[in-house]
């Protein structure tokens, strides 16, 4: 499809456990945003890319997260050693390019529940 | 003070009302405003951009008001299938997008 795609599209894990979530733009977009969102909760942005370039790392919340983007293309978001309270929606959108009158456009999300 | 406020509501209101959310933000150095819609367990959709004379999208009336730091939303004969989240989203120089947390509607027949 042309939209924004994310796999899995649910993950259940138990705790301590590493997870990897994927996300593949829409073809073209060099933007990509990564947020979560707990049940019931706003969302919460952790990470953006220009390119393959992430300059604000700060809004991820520790250093168990990490994310990378190769190519231009697909990214990653890395969870380590995950806790229960990384349960959420991880979320991936992206735009043609970053700036401030650019839309973005949202993939179905991550539903990831840590046990 | 969170940097997006919205009222999570729920608005109740029956078919063909006319109903207005607010949202207020911190930081007056704000360069863009949206308004995303959000169905339950969804992902997010831009709904409208705001722009600063004021825009309208058919039935949708945004506003911004930069004076006081609060954006609006005006749905007019309001439908079934407005029935959603509708989040509140400012573009800061940090560039990054803050999303208020939300306001439920809830549309009754």
């Amino acid at each position: 499809g042309a939209g924004v795609s994310q796999s899995p599209s649910n993950k259940v894990t138990e705790k301590g456990k590493d997870v990897e979530l994927r996300c593949d733009p829409i073809s073209g977009h060099t933007a990509l945003y990564w947020y979560r969102q707990s049940l019931g909760q706003g969302l919460e942005f952790l990470i953006y890319f220009q390119g393959n370039s992430a300059p604000d790392k700060s809004g991820l919340p520790s250093d168990r997260f990490s994310a990378e983007r190769t190519g231009g293309s697909v990214s990653t978001l890395t969870i380590q050693r995950t806790q229960q309270e990384d349960s959420a929606v991880y979320l991936c959108a992206s735009s043609l390019v970053q700036g401030s009158n650019q839309p973005q456009h949202f993939g179905d999300g991550t539903r990831l529940s840590i046990l | 003070r969170k940097e997006v406020e919205q009222d999570p509501g729920p608005f109740n209101v029956p078919e063909g009302a006319t109903v207005a959310f607010n949202c207020t933000y911190s930081n007056s150095a704000s360069q863009s405003f949206f308004w995303y819609r959000q169905d339950c367990r969804k992902e997010p959709k831009l709904l409208m951009s705001v722009y600063s004379s004021g825009n309208e999208d058919g039935r949708f009336t945004a506003q911004l008001n930069r004076a006081s730091q609060y954006i609006s939303l005006l749905i007019r004969d309001s439908k079934l299938s407005d029935s959603a989240t509708y989040l509140c989203v400012v573009y800061n120089a940090g560039n990054m997008l803050t999303f208020g947390g939300g306001t439920r509607l809830m549309v009754k027949p």
